[in-house]
Protein backbone atom coordinates (compact mmCIF):
# COMPACT_ATOMS: atom_id res chain seq x y z
CA UNK A 1 0.00 0.00 0.00
CA UNK A 2 1.29 3.62 -1.01
CA UNK A 3 1.79 5.66 2.11
CA UNK A 4 2.53 8.97 2.97
CA UNK A 5 3.99 10.03 6.64
CA UNK A 6 4.92 13.08 7.99
CA UNK A 7 6.79 13.73 11.47
CA UNK A 8 6.91 15.49 13.28
CA UNK A 9 2.75 15.68 13.70
CA UNK A 10 3.27 19.07 15.43
CA UNK A 11 6.43 21.32 16.22
CA UNK A 12 7.20 24.49 18.34
CA UNK A 13 10.10 26.91 17.32
CA UNK A 14 11.01 30.28 18.27
CA UNK A 15 11.51 32.79 15.75
CA UNK A 16 13.93 32.98 13.62
CA UNK A 17 14.91 29.43 13.96
CA UNK A 18 15.88 27.30 10.76
CA UNK A 19 13.59 24.16 10.61
CA UNK A 20 12.97 21.03 8.85
CA UNK A 21 10.25 19.30 8.21
CA UNK A 22 10.22 15.35 7.02
CA UNK A 23 8.01 13.33 4.67
CA UNK A 24 8.64 9.63 3.80
CA UNK A 25 6.87 7.48 1.50
CA UNK A 26 6.44 3.35 0.72
CA UNK A 27 6.64 3.61 -2.76
CA UNK A 28 9.66 5.46 -4.82
CA UNK A 29 8.44 4.91 -8.30
CA UNK A 30 6.93 8.44 -8.01
CA UNK A 31 5.85 10.88 -10.59
CA UNK A 32 6.30 14.10 -8.75
CA UNK A 33 5.90 15.28 -5.11
CA UNK A 34 4.45 18.26 -3.82
CA UNK A 35 4.29 21.09 -0.39
CA UNK A 36 1.06 23.01 0.68
CA UNK A 37 0.69 25.23 3.43
CA UNK A 38 -2.73 24.93 4.88
CA UNK A 39 -4.21 27.80 7.64
CA UNK A 40 -6.59 27.25 9.87
CA UNK A 41 -10.42 26.39 8.06
CA UNK A 42 -8.50 27.39 4.60
CA UNK A 43 -7.64 25.74 1.84
CA UNK A 44 -4.12 24.26 0.57
CA UNK A 45 -1.86 26.13 -0.59
CA UNK A 46 1.11 24.89 -3.08
CA UNK A 47 4.60 25.98 -2.04
CA UNK A 48 6.67 24.06 -3.72
CA UNK A 49 6.49 20.87 -6.41
CA UNK A 50 9.20 19.04 -7.33
CA UNK A 51 8.96 16.65 -10.14
CA UNK A 52 10.77 13.39 -9.78
CA UNK A 53 13.89 13.86 -12.23
CA UNK A 54 14.58 16.94 -10.01
CA UNK A 55 17.05 16.84 -6.51
CA UNK A 56 15.25 19.48 -4.61
CA UNK A 57 13.36 22.90 -5.58
CA UNK A 58 13.51 26.76 -3.82
CA UNK A 59 10.79 29.49 -3.19
CA UNK A 60 12.36 32.16 -1.28
CA UNK A 61 12.74 31.15 2.71
CA UNK A 62 11.61 27.80 1.72
CA UNK A 63 13.88 24.38 0.08
CA UNK A 64 12.34 21.12 -0.85
CA UNK A 65 14.77 18.21 -1.52
CA UNK A 66 13.55 14.75 -2.53
CA UNK A 67 15.62 11.46 -2.22
CA UNK A 68 13.53 9.39 -4.82
CA UNK A 69 16.07 5.84 -3.32
CA UNK A 70 15.04 6.63 0.13
CA UNK A 71 11.46 7.70 -0.30
CA UNK A 72 12.33 10.64 1.74
CA UNK A 73 11.44 14.63 0.82
CA UNK A 74 12.48 17.53 3.32
CA UNK A 75 11.37 20.84 3.21
CA UNK A 76 13.89 23.09 4.75
CA UNK A 77 12.46 26.42 6.06
CA UNK A 78 14.91 29.43 6.78
CA UNK A 79 14.53 32.36 9.49
CA UNK A 80 11.19 30.99 10.46
CA UNK A 81 8.63 33.64 11.01
CA UNK A 82 5.03 33.70 13.09
CA UNK A 83 3.48 33.99 9.43
CA UNK A 84 5.04 30.39 8.77
CA UNK A 85 2.71 29.30 11.78
CA UNK A 86 0.72 26.66 9.57
CA UNK A 87 0.37 22.92 8.59
CA UNK A 88 2.50 21.74 6.00
CA UNK A 89 1.17 18.77 3.76
CA UNK A 90 3.41 16.22 1.40
CA UNK A 91 1.55 14.97 -0.68
CA UNK A 92 2.76 12.26 -3.58
CA UNK A 93 1.91 11.82 -6.90
CA UNK A 94 2.53 8.21 -8.09
CA UNK A 95 -0.63 7.90 -10.99
CA UNK A 96 1.13 10.08 -14.12
CA UNK A 97 -1.11 12.47 -15.28
CA UNK A 98 -3.86 11.06 -13.37
CA UNK A 99 -3.56 13.85 -10.58
CA UNK A 100 -4.59 11.71 -7.73
CA UNK A 101 -2.35 12.54 -4.85
CA UNK A 102 -1.37 10.72 -1.99
CA UNK A 103 -1.15 13.21 1.29
CA UNK A 104 0.38 12.66 4.91
CA UNK A 105 -1.57 13.85 7.89
CA UNK A 106 0.50 17.35 7.83
CA UNK A 107 3.07 18.52 10.17
CA UNK A 108 1.67 21.97 12.35
CA UNK A 109 4.35 24.53 12.66
CA UNK A 110 3.69 26.94 15.31
CA UNK A 111 6.69 29.79 15.70
CA UNK A 112 6.69 31.87 18.43
CA UNK A 113 7.53 35.19 18.79
CA UNK B 1 -2.21 31.31 -10.15
CA UNK B 2 -5.16 29.43 -10.00
CA UNK B 3 -8.79 29.81 -10.20
CA UNK B 4 -10.99 27.88 -7.97
CA UNK B 5 -14.11 29.00 -7.00
CA UNK B 6 -16.35 27.63 -4.13
CA UNK B 7 -19.61 28.54 -2.94
CA UNK B 8 -21.19 28.73 -0.47
CA UNK B 9 -17.86 29.49 2.00
CA UNK B 10 -19.57 28.81 4.85
CA UNK B 11 -23.33 26.98 5.12
CA UNK B 12 -25.33 25.80 8.57
CA UNK B 13 -28.24 24.14 7.51
CA UNK B 14 -30.77 21.63 9.26
CA UNK B 15 -30.96 17.87 9.31
CA UNK B 16 -32.80 16.38 5.84
CA UNK B 17 -32.07 19.19 3.63
CA UNK B 18 -31.09 18.84 -0.02
CA UNK B 19 -27.64 21.07 -0.35
CA UNK B 20 -25.48 21.19 -2.92
CA UNK B 21 -21.67 22.14 -3.13
CA UNK B 22 -20.57 24.45 -6.13
CA UNK B 23 -16.67 24.70 -7.07
CA UNK B 24 -16.07 26.24 -10.44
CA UNK B 25 -12.86 26.64 -12.44
CA UNK B 26 -11.81 28.74 -15.02
CA UNK B 27 -8.37 27.29 -15.63
CA UNK B 28 -9.52 24.67 -18.32
CA UNK B 29 -8.46 22.18 -16.53
CA UNK B 30 -10.04 18.02 -16.98
CA UNK B 31 -9.13 16.59 -13.96
CA UNK B 32 -11.18 18.10 -10.77
CA UNK B 33 -11.44 16.31 -7.43
CA UNK B 34 -13.58 16.74 -3.98
CA UNK B 35 -11.84 16.10 -0.93
CA UNK B 36 -13.42 16.19 2.89
CA UNK B 37 -11.49 17.43 5.70
CA UNK B 38 -12.92 17.59 9.41
CA UNK B 39 -11.30 20.24 11.72
CA UNK B 40 -7.70 19.17 12.39
CA UNK B 41 -7.55 15.76 10.10
CA UNK B 42 -6.43 14.92 7.49
CA UNK B 43 -7.71 14.96 3.51
CA UNK B 44 -9.89 12.52 2.35
CA UNK B 45 -10.65 12.01 -1.16
CA UNK B 46 -14.43 11.64 -1.92
CA UNK B 47 -14.94 11.72 -5.53
CA UNK B 48 -13.05 12.87 -8.68
CA UNK B 49 -13.48 13.44 -12.30
CA UNK B 50 -10.91 13.01 -15.19
CA UNK B 51 -13.23 15.28 -17.53
CA UNK B 52 -16.71 16.02 -18.79
CA UNK B 53 -19.23 13.02 -18.32
CA UNK B 54 -16.16 11.23 -16.01
CA UNK B 55 -16.92 10.39 -12.56
CA UNK B 56 -15.29 8.51 -10.01
CA UNK B 57 -15.83 7.91 -6.11
CA UNK B 58 -12.61 8.33 -3.94
CA UNK B 59 -10.87 6.36 -1.14
CA UNK B 60 -13.60 7.40 1.55
CA UNK B 61 -17.26 6.34 1.36
CA UNK B 62 -19.33 8.83 0.99
CA UNK B 63 -22.79 9.83 0.70
CA UNK B 64 -22.88 12.29 -1.88
CA UNK B 65 -22.63 12.26 -5.51
CA UNK B 66 -21.59 14.56 -8.14
CA UNK B 67 -21.46 15.76 -11.80
CA UNK B 68 -19.48 16.84 -14.30
CA UNK B 69 -21.22 18.40 -17.10
CA UNK B 70 -19.04 21.39 -18.44
CA UNK B 71 -15.34 21.26 -17.78
CA UNK B 72 -14.89 24.57 -15.21
CA UNK B 73 -18.11 23.23 -13.29
CA UNK B 74 -18.00 20.26 -10.78
CA UNK B 75 -20.79 20.42 -8.20
CA UNK B 76 -21.05 18.19 -5.13
CA UNK B 77 -24.65 16.92 -3.84
CA UNK B 78 -26.29 15.96 -0.67
CA UNK B 79 -29.71 14.33 -1.19
CA UNK B 80 -30.48 14.85 2.90
CA UNK B 81 -27.82 16.35 4.86
CA UNK B 82 -27.13 14.77 8.03
CA UNK B 83 -24.74 16.13 11.54
CA UNK B 84 -22.26 13.60 10.26
CA UNK B 85 -21.93 15.60 7.21
CA UNK B 86 -20.41 18.59 9.11
CA UNK B 87 -17.01 18.60 7.66
CA UNK B 88 -15.14 20.84 5.02
CA UNK B 89 -15.56 20.45 1.76
CA UNK B 90 -12.19 20.89 -0.83
CA UNK B 91 -12.57 21.31 -4.83
CA UNK B 92 -9.03 20.90 -6.80
CA UNK B 93 -7.95 20.98 -10.17
CA UNK B 94 -4.88 18.89 -11.57
CA UNK B 95 -2.43 20.04 -14.29
CA UNK B 96 1.21 18.75 -13.20
CA UNK B 97 0.31 19.80 -9.72
CA UNK B 98 -3.19 20.16 -7.42
CA UNK B 99 -4.68 23.44 -7.21
CA UNK B 100 -7.59 23.78 -4.05
CA UNK B 101 -10.11 25.94 -3.99
CA UNK B 102 -11.14 27.97 -0.64
CA UNK B 103 -13.35 25.66 0.62
CA UNK B 104 -16.59 25.55 2.19
CA UNK B 105 -17.05 24.91 5.61
CA UNK B 106 -20.90 22.99 6.31
CA UNK B 107 -22.53 22.28 9.53
CA UNK B 108 -25.84 20.58 9.68
CA UNK B 109 -27.46 20.48 12.60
Amino acid sequence: KQEVTQIPAALSVPEGENLVLNCSFTDSAIYNLQWFRQDPGKGLTSLLLIQSSQREQTSGRLNASLDKSSGRSTLYIAASQPGDSATYLCAVDYGGSQGNLIFGKGTKLSVKP
Amino acid sequence: EADIYQTPRYLVIGTGKKITLECSQTMGHDKMYWYQQDPGMELHLIHYSYGVNSTEKGDLSSESTVSRIRTEHFPLTLESARPSHTSQYLCATYRVEQYFGPGTRLTVT
